[in-house]
């Protein structure tokens, strides 16, 4: 059982450069989401996609974006990294939103811009 | 628009002492509440859920009551051990809340540590 597969686990990045941050389900759910974990401020949305070719904006995202072109995978882009997106980036995907459909989570990857 | 309020931290607990982690919300809609777990180096993990009001969510000798009246759903274990010690986050899904799946508002976390 793979479920949310996250890959890099661990990334250092000069500010101004940009990378991808490549997110993988195994499960069939139409829906997916990408997170930032910040210490002591919980989760937040960046941006999430309710199927293939569909994506929006969640509550903090600006200097990201996103694609969904398979059911599968949700890659996250950083264009222009800048120091306040050292962070750790949660993927996660569910079946549906309503009824109290959980969402699973991968383990995250944990990113520097020095 | 909705929000989380959870208890901060560290809680520091004895091994098999009762535990409590409160948490209150607000929502413009009709909320499903969770709570989810992270242990140090990974992602976080559903522990329990509830749907509607009076539903009582519970996995591994923790509980949880939607309480609508209170808006509230705290968390609760009689007897923790040591593996207890992780990170613990309240959070609700408000499907009514503008529409589109707008993801899981979570509250801030709260770190659990337990002594042996």
């Amino acid at each position: 059982n793979a479920g949310v597969t996250q890959t890099p686990k661990f990334r250092i990045l000069k500010i101004g450069q940009s990378m991808t941050l490549q997110c993988t389900q195994d499960m069939n759910h139409n829906y997916m989401y990408w997170y930032r974990q910040d210490p002591g401020m919980g989760l937040k949305l960046i941006y999430y996609s309710v199927g293939a070719g569909i994506t929006d904006k969640g509550e903090v995202p600006n200097g990201y974006n996103v694609s969904r072109s398979t059911t599968e995978d949700f890659p996250l882009r950083l264009e222009l990294a800048a120091p306040s997106q050292t962070s750790v980036y949660f993927c996660a995907s569910s079946y549906g939103q309503g009824g109290g459909q959980p969402q699973h989570f991968g383990d995250g990857t944990r990113l520097s811009i020095l | 628009g909705d929000s989380v309020t959870q208890m901060e931290g560290p809680v520091t607990l004895s091994e098999e002492a009762f535990l409590t982690i409160n948490c209150t919300y607000t929502a413009t809609g009709y909320p499903s509440l969770f709570w989810y777990v992270q242990y140090p180096g990974e992602g976080l993990q559903l522990l329990l859920k509830a749907t509607k009001a009076d539903d009582k969510g519970s996995n591994k000798g923790f509980e949880a009551t939607y309480r609508k009246e209170t808006t509230s759903f705290h968390l609760e274990k009689g007897s923790v051990q040591v593996s207890d010690s992780a990170v613990y986050f309240c959070a609700l899904s408000d499907e009514y809340s503008g529409g589109g799946a707008d993801g899981l508002t979570f509250g801030k976390g709260t770190h659990l540590i337990i002594q042996p």
